[in-house]
């Protein structure tokens, strides 16, 4: 059973980045096709895509967020990242890590959310 | 990246059968059979009932059900029951080779 726990500051300063950790438990970030994927929920919205990656370092990205996006991976760790540049109020959201079964396919694994408020 | 478009709300007694539609466009619903769908109860993380247009993962309720034509997605939920109440996300993989999710219906049982 693959487990995923996100780790990072639940505060963030206006035009500074966020930062956001997902370790990876109960299966190798390597093996297989899964893409792990970083998607966001604002206070009481709906789901948005950020970005995915493939143990390789192949990463794809929301367009509309992708100027202000790193994602990133450390296989030795099993762990994968999330970097988000010059954050506003509006990047203020529930963040989740997850594993899709393959690039393009369904969010079958999620972890817990955490909670990221931009504010000075 | 624009959302898929789906009803703000569905409501039905239990017992009846809802749909949930998802609409898309030709660069993502229209062009792949990638579409899942995700039930999320407050405060919880999204649960995958749907992939594939319709397939059920295991452990998921006969009750869900999901179709596809065109650009529109669909989602069935038959024989309604109380615990059926929570957010329906759709989701379509694009081609920017990336995922769109839906805006979401709340769905009440009365």
């Amino acid at each position: 059973q693959v487990q995923l726990q996100e780790s990072g500051p639940g505060l963030v300063k206006p035009s500074e980045t966020l930062s956001l950790t997902c370790t990876v438990s109960g299966g190798s970030i390597s093996r297989g096709a899964s893409y792990w994927s970083w998607i966001r929920q604002h206070p009481g919205k709906g789901l948005e895509f950020i970005g995915y990656i493939f143990y390789t370092g192949s990463t794809y990205y929301n367009p509309s967020l992708k100027s202000r996006l790193t994602i990133s991976v450390d296989t030795s760790k099993n762990q994968f990242s999330l970097n988000m540049r010059s954050v506003t109020a509006a990047d203020t959201a529930l963040y989740y890590c997850a594993r899709a079964m393959g690039i393009g396919t369904s969010v079958d694994y999620w972890g817990q959310g955490t909670l990221v408020t931009v504010s000075s | 990246q624009s959302a898929l478009t789906q009803p703000a709300s569905v409501s039905g007694s239990p017992g009846q059968s809802i749909t949930i539609s998802c609409t898309g466009t030709s660069s993502d619903i229209g062009n792949y059979d990638s579409v899942s769908w995700y039930q999320q109860h407050p405060g919880k993380a999204p649960k995958l009932i749907i992939y594939d247009v319709s397939n059920r993962p295991s452990g998921v309720s006969h009750r869900f059900s999901g179709s596809k034509s065109g650009n529109t997605a669909s989602l069935t939920i038959s024989g309604l029951q109380a615990e059926d109440e929570a957010d329906y996300y759709c989701s379509s993989y694009t081609t920017d080779s990336t995922l769109v999710f839906g805006s979401g219906t709340k769905v009440s049982v009365l």
